[in-house]
């Protein structure tokens, strides 16, 4: 089992960039879900989605997309990237939504938009 | 939107020391969870507690849920260098609400 595995490790883009982050986890898990992490803010959930076709908006979701196509990969686009999405991207993955079950996470994405 | 506040936000200690890191809220949670997070790393849960007053241990790691609900400490006896990391509380107020998490607390244990 890999878990849940993200790329890239690392991005630097300039302003109005797009990109797509990806996220891929191969625990047969329904629920995955996007946060930010910013210093003293903890993490920040961005888009959830509770299946394959099923998404939507977290605490922060404006200037991201997501689409679930399938169980196993849940990506994240930035349209135009704006210096204030300068953060560490969590992507996380359970069996089931908003439950104590366990959360697992990937190593993250740091992006930098200059 | 619901708060959860970690106290302190920074802690610098010599190995073999105590400490007490605290994760407290306004509101009641239905269950809360503690993680911790090395640097370049997500976050891997550590304990998950639902009821109030239970004490739950990993090891030197003590884990505590307040009676009424709102509020949570951790405890780590004979602090290791290992123990180095940012540890963070995630509440969740009602099944099918969003995990809330809070700011974190880091940790560094110096040998």
């Amino acid at each position: 089992n890999a878990g849940v595995t993200q790329t890239p490790k690392f991005q630097v883009l300039k302003t109005g960039q797009s990109m797509t982050l990806q996220c891929a986890q191969d625990m047969n898990h329904e629920y995955m879900s996007w946060y930010r992490q910013d210093p003293g803010m903890g993490l920040r959930l961005i888009h959830y989605s509770v299946g394959a076709g099923i998404t939507d908006q977290g605490e922060v979701p404006n200037g991201y997309n997501v689409s679930r196509s399938t169980t196993e990969d849940f990506p994240l686009r930035l349209l135009s990237a704006a210096p204030s999405q300068t953060s560490v991207y969590f992507c996380a993955s359970s069996y089931h939504p908003f439950s104590t079950d366990t959360q697992y996470f990937g190593p993250g994405t740091r992006l930098t938009v200059l | 939107t619901q708060l959860l506040e970690q106290s302190p936000q920074f802690l610098s200690i010599q190995e073999g020391e105590n400490l007490t890191v605290y994760c407290n809220s306004s509101s009641v949670f239905s269950s809360l969870q503690w993680y911790r997070q090395e640097p370049g790393e997500g976050p891997v849960l550590l304990v998950t507690v639902v009821t109030g007053g239970e004490v739950k241990k990993l090891k030197r790691l003590t884990f505590q849920f307040g009676d009424a609900r709102k509020d949570s400490s951790l405890h780590i006896t004979a602090a290791q260098p290992g123990d180095t990391g940012l540890y963070l509380c995630a509440g969740l107020y009602n099944a099918g609400n969003m995990l809330t998490f809070g700011g974190g607390t880091r940790l560094m244990v110096k040998p």
